[in-house]
């Protein structure tokens, strides 16, 4: 069956000190891969996905980056944390075609301070 | 307007009662719809799709389409307060501009089942 890890689950992090985030999913291979970010009480928002190695696409401009070195691994990044960074961050994934029914990681609680 | 709205709640209920959640949409080239469940501090995990117009129907969870009125629902039959978390609608469709399927969520409505 497949997994997906995310770590760490909780991190209070300066302004402008970098971030690392990464997520790994295990028993499938070439996942669709995705970041979400969700703030209280609000909808989930799609910041980066990936259909392979080296490929990412952004959804909408922010201080953060993505990047994808393994097939089953995703790692999001900033060089320097905005206070408006702080929310649940989600990793996600998926195969390829209908539904694209995507199942998610545990999430990483990220305060910015 | 959102593509996708959903009430965000909070909605109490007794235990055992019968709960309906919605959500409305827009965009009608949206082509499956899905529910999540979350619990507080914790990613979603999926429970039920659904392609076409009808019920689908998995234990005490029935989700419900109807196309035409752009308008779907998760009824939760004798809910239980382990039932207690928000509920997230989710559709799919293709996107003209990037020529894959994305999914849209809605923002979610909190439910709260009081024992």
């Amino acid at each position: 069956s497949q997994t997906i890890h995310q770590w760490p689950a909780t991190l209070v992090q300066p302004v402008g000190s970098p971030l690392s985030l990464e997520c790994t999913v295990e028993g499938t291979s070439n996942p669709n891969l995705y970041w979400y970010r969700q703030a209280a009480g609000r909808g989930l928002q799609l910041l980066f996905y990936s259909v392979g190695i080296g490929q990412i696409s952004s959804e909408v401009p922010q201080n953060l980056s993505a990047s994808r070195p393994q097939d089953r691994q995703f790692i999001l990044s900033s060089k320097k944390l905005l206070l408006s960074d702080s929310g649940f961050y989600l990793c996600a994934w998926s195969v390829g075609g209908a539904p694209e029914t995507q199942y998610f990681g545990p999430g990483t609680r990220l305060l910015v301070l | 307007q959102k593509e996708v709205e959903q009430d965000p709640g909070p909605l109490s209920v007794p235990e055992g009662a019968i709960v309906s959640l919605n959500c409305t949409y827009s965009n009608s080239a949206f082509q499956y719809f899905m529910w999540y469940r979350q619990y507080s501090r914790k990613g979603p995990e999926l429970l039920m799709y659904t392609y076409s117009s009808g019920n689908k129907e998995d234990g005490r969870f029935t989700a419900q389409v109807d196309k035409s009125s752009k308008y779907i629902s998760l009824f939760i039959r004798d809910s239980q307060p382990s039932d207690s978390a928000t509920y997230l609608c989710a559709m799919s469709a293709m996107r003209i501009d990037t020529g894959r399927r994305a999914l849209t969520f809605g923002s979610g409505t909190r439910l709260q089942v009081q024992p």
